[in-house]
């Protein structure tokens, strides 16, 4: 148990599905992040918040909506995704960003988009 | 951008070998990170180095930073099946910069 919750564990949806990812740290921490895991690909940082504000938007498709209501919690919310959305969707929280923190890891989303 | 580098990405071992893996990369890099993933399980961090030349032990596993603060190895003495996973380093550029992680090494340890 790291302090880092996610739910649900497993996602399958459909292309037309509306669906969102929960993730909620126990560690008082001020930052909260997502990442996407791929297959042969390194850990790709898609969204960051630094107390409860978005620092970072790497790029990230539109599909792809993150909420951050307050910096314990951390949602995606996801709509219209594509079968190449399919992979691992890690959350994690760590000290305020800019001071070289170290990052706790919730167990991820194992998200299947058919 | 700042490119992290991890080569090979798998690596098979006998079970009481030592392994050594090196992560290098593009830029210096002020502190340098690395975390293990279980099979099936999330990246939990190991260990932080940030001085140059730095060596930092945890039982086995002996993690070193270059002198030039652009890599980093990871040693592990006597390999046992516990030690399966994927091992990740990931470095910071400087002040408020992005964590970037290399694409991490599976070990694999055959009993």
């Amino acid at each position: 148990e790291t302090g880092v919750t996610q739910t649900p564990r497993h996602l399958v949806m459909g292309m037309t599905n509306k669906k969102s990812l929960k993730c909620e740290q126990h560690l008082g921490h001020n930052a909260m992040y997502w990442y996407k895991q791929s297959a042969k690909k390194p850990l790709e940082l898609m969204f960051v918040y630094n107390f409860k504000e978005q620092t970072e938007n790497n790029s990230v498709p539109s599909r792809f909506s993150p909420e951050c209501p307050n910096s314990s919690h951390l949602f995606l919310h996801l709509h219209t995704l594509q079968p190449e959305d399919s992979a691992l969707y890690l959350c994690a929280s760590s000290p305020p960003v800019g001071e070289s923190e170290k990052l706790f890891f919730g167990s991820g989303t194992q998200l299947s988009v058919l | 951008g700042q490119q992290v580098m991890q080569i090979p990405q798998y690596q098979h071992v006998q079970e009481g070998e030592d392994f050594t893996t090196y992560c290098n990369s593009s830029t210096t890099l002020s502190n340098i990170q690395w975390y293990k993933q279980r099979p099936g399980g999330h990246p939990v961090f190991l260990i932080q180095l940030v001085k140059s030349g730095e060596v930092k032990k945890q039982k086995r596993l002996t993690f070193q930073f270059g002198e030039a603060k652009k890599n980093s190895s990871l040693h592990i003495t006597a390999t046992q099946t516990t030690d399966v996973g994927t091992y990740f380093c990931a470095g910071y550029t400087g002040a408020n910069s992005k964590l970037t992680f290399g694409k991490g090494i599976t070990l694999s340890v055959r009993p």
